[in-house]
């Protein structure tokens, strides 16, 4: 399976401000995704991203709150803009394995809004 | 829409104490159901995939077994190294293709010397 890494591993920011986490992938991957961890809740998807096309947002998320760039085929970026506490969570993006259906997941970013 | 209910909550044995997790799932067709293991302050680490009822997948002192609406993941003399939360997901065959997982909120297993 793929060796994935994210960038910041956690953060404390306030709210208003921005955040983009950086995901790295050691091989080259069509799609990556980014899910949100939620205390006490489960993954939920957030977006697909392919790399020379626009991200696809899942209901309940929107570009203008969790811009997505891809510009090469091992790196992606999400950044949450102006935060509130609400967005308190661990943010994780994941692969595709080989397989094209089982998907391996990052370390994730632990971020924490004051 | 795609749901998964998975119980308990949280499970506390004792080692050597076998015992099963179960994923209940509604999905309009299912193209694969995935268990992961996930530690305090990590990802989730990919344990097994299921495609259809009746199949069985074993790795050390786990089962994953498949049923038309359910999976169990039978722990075997559970060690507390096995200790974690375990994630059930499920992918839905989706006119066009889709790769979205709907997760469970997971089971927190403990196990105690």
């Amino acid at each position: 399976s793929a060796v994935i890494s994210q960038k910041p591993s956690r953060d404390i920011c306030q709210r208003g401000t921005s955040l983009t986490i950086q995901c790295q992938v050691d091989s080259q991957v069509t799609m990556m995704f980014w899910y949100r961890q939620q205390p006490g809740q489960s993954l939920t998807l957030i977006a697909t991203a392919n790399q020379g096309s626009e991200a696809t947002y899942e209901s309940g998320f929107v570009i203008d709150k969790f811009p997505i760039s891809r510009p090469n085929l091992t790196f992606s970026t999400l950044t949450v803009s102006n935060m509130s506490p609400e967005d308190s969570s661990i943010y994780l993006c994941s692969v595709h394995g080989q397989d094209q259906e089982t998907q391996y997941f990052g370390p994730g970013t632990r971020l924490l809004v004051l | 829409e795609d749901q998964v209910t998975q119980s308990p909550e949280a499970l506390r044995l004792q080692e050597g104490e076998s015992s099963s997790l179960n994923c209940s799932y509604t999905v309009s067709g299912l193209r694969g159901l995935f268990w992961y293991r996930q530690d305090p302050g990590k990802g989730p680490e990919f344990l097994f995939t299921l495609y259809s009822a009746g199949e069985e997948k074993e790795k050390e002192r786990l089962k994953a077994t498949l049923t038309k609406k359910e999976s169990f993941l039978h722990i075997t003399a559970p060690k507390p190294e096995d200790s974690a939360t375990y994630l059930c997901a499920v992918q839905a065959i989706l006119t066009g293709g889709g790769n979205k997982l709907t997760f469970g909120t997971g089971t927190q297993l403990k196990v105690e010397l």
